[in-house]
């Protein structure tokens, strides 16, 4: 099975701050992953596909790059509403996985 | 309105069964690759099984092949999982997600199911 691990597995921040995550795959996955955020009680949702790709509907602040090994979600300007817990999964290959998650904190 | 909506969890003991069912609304539903995925409340997620638009293809994580099988009904728009020998570990909150290209851009809100 590929395992997917993000970095770090929490991250305070302030309203207006740059905040990025990372993703490291145990083999190469191509561009074939996701971005999603989670808020307490609430299904995940996604944000970003194809490594890059933002979802119809999300904010122009996200956005995901990267390929084969090691990709990277970036919120440009934090903002309220994106207090929550962001994981990335891979679809390259069966089973597909998920990272541990992150969950962004307010500082 | 564009919706996935789960039903069927509960509370099992352990070795016994229960079919999860997830239907379908405003979309093309046997255009799309279905999944199921679990999460443990406050814990990540675990991808669970998939299966394409026409039901002809189906895949398992491991821990649940031969135990649970994947259905669905595209006259009905319903997705299905028959979960059979249940254990403490398949309990959690159980997501049906509609799969774009490897990423799932629609879920319903989940069905919880305990095995004790």
């Amino acid at each position: 099975d590929i395992q997917m691990t993000q970095s770090p597995s929490s991250v305070s921040a302030s309203v207006g701050d740059r905040v990025t995550i990372t993703c490291r795959a145990s083999q190469d996955v191509g561009s074939w992953l996701a971005w999603f955020q989670q808020k307490p009680g609430k299904a995940p949702e996604l944000l970003i596909f194809a490594a890059s790709s933002l979802q119809s509907g999300v904010p122009s602040r996200f956005s995901g790059s990267g390929s084969g090994t090691d990709f990277t979600l970036t919120i440009s300007s934090l903002q309220p509403e994106d207090f929550a817990t962001y994981f990335c999964q891979q679809a390259n290959s069966f089973p597909w996985t998920f990272g541990q998650g992150t969950k962004v904190e307010i500082k | 309105e564009v919706q996935l909506v789960e039903s069927g969890g509960g509370l099992v003991k352990p070795g016994g069964s229960l079919r999860l069912s997830c239907a379908a609304s405003g979309f093309a539903f046997s255009a799309y690759t279905m999944n199921w995925v679990r999460q443990v409340p406050g814990q990540g997620l675990e991808w669970v099984s998939s299966i394409s638009g026409s039901g002809g293809s189906k895949y398992y994580t491991d821990s649940v092949q031969g135990r649970f099988t994947i259905s669905r009904d595209n006259a009905k728009t319903s997705l299905y999982l028959q979960m059979n020998s249940l254990r403490g570990e398949d309990t959690g909150l159980y997501y049906c997600a509609r799969d774009l290209g490897g990423a799932t851009n629609l879920w319903g809100q989940g069905t919880l199911v305990t095995v004790s």
